[in-house]
């Protein structure tokens, strides 16, 4: 167990439709970031976030969103669903915004099938 | 950035050491190493970092040349359970922050 929680485990909805995953960090780690992985690609990162504040914003299409809360929890938002969405989006912390310091803890995904 | 090239797959057989060896030639020099393995639908987990010439944990050693544009994930006597695909990751405080993956290593253990 990584220390890091992601909900929901599965979530299958419709093209067009929003979901929100949620990420909470392992306790103290201040750095959060998403990653996205299709059927047998690889780890595509999209953004990171440091003690609330963006860090680093990957390959993330315009569709999608993200934030970091004051509890250090955070959200991806996906909006107007496409079937290419469907991937498994996986969280991970750090205690320091880059990985000089520290390796990354990921959970273990949510996984969005759109239909 | 510094970009990374992994071979695709590799096999082995049950005992054997495994040596999977990724390309950074643009590697910064604050940029540390990474090593990562992942499991089908699981999330990737952290093996050994390193910054230069040989770093030793108790599942993996990492082995980097003095020009740092290479390093080499050794992995002694593998099992079964060591099948997964293996990712390097190079990083640093020079960077972008855009820890980025490659395409990974996928390693098969046979019997």
């Amino acid at each position: 167990d990584s220390g890091v929680t992601q909900t929901p485990k599965h979530l299958i909805t419709a093209t067009g439709q929003r979901v929100t995953l949620r990420c909470s960090p392992r306790s103290g780690d201040l750095s959060v970031y998403w990653y996205q992985q299709s059927l047998d690609q690889g780890l595509q990162f999209l953004i990171q976030y440091y003690n609330g504040e963006e860090r680093a914003k990957g390959n993330i299409l315009e569709r999608f969103s993200a934030q970091q809360f004051p509890d250090l929890h955070s959200e991806l938002n996906l909006s107007s669903l496409e079937l290419g969405d469907s991937a498994l989006y996986f969280c991970a912390s750090s205690v320091a915004s880059d990985v000089n310091t520290g390796e990354l803890f990921f959970g273990e995904g949510s996984r969005l099938t759109v239909l | 950035l510094a970009k990374t090239t992994q071979p695709i797959s590799m096999d082995s057989y049950e005992g054997q050491e495994v040596n999977i060896t990724c390309s950074h030639n643009n590697i910064a020099t604050n940029d540390y190493i990474t090593w990562y393995q992942q499991f089908p639908s699981q999330g990737p987990r952290f093996i050994i970092q390193g910054y230069k010439t040989k770093v030793t944990n108790e599942v993996a050693s990492l082995f980097i040349p003095a020009d740092r544009k290479s390093s080499t994930l050794s992995l002694p006597r593998v099992s079964l359970s060591d099948t997964a695909v293996y990712y390097c990751l190079v990083g640093g405080m020079d960077s972008s922050y855009k820890l980025i993956f490659g395409s990974g290593t996928r390693l098969l253990v046979r019997p």
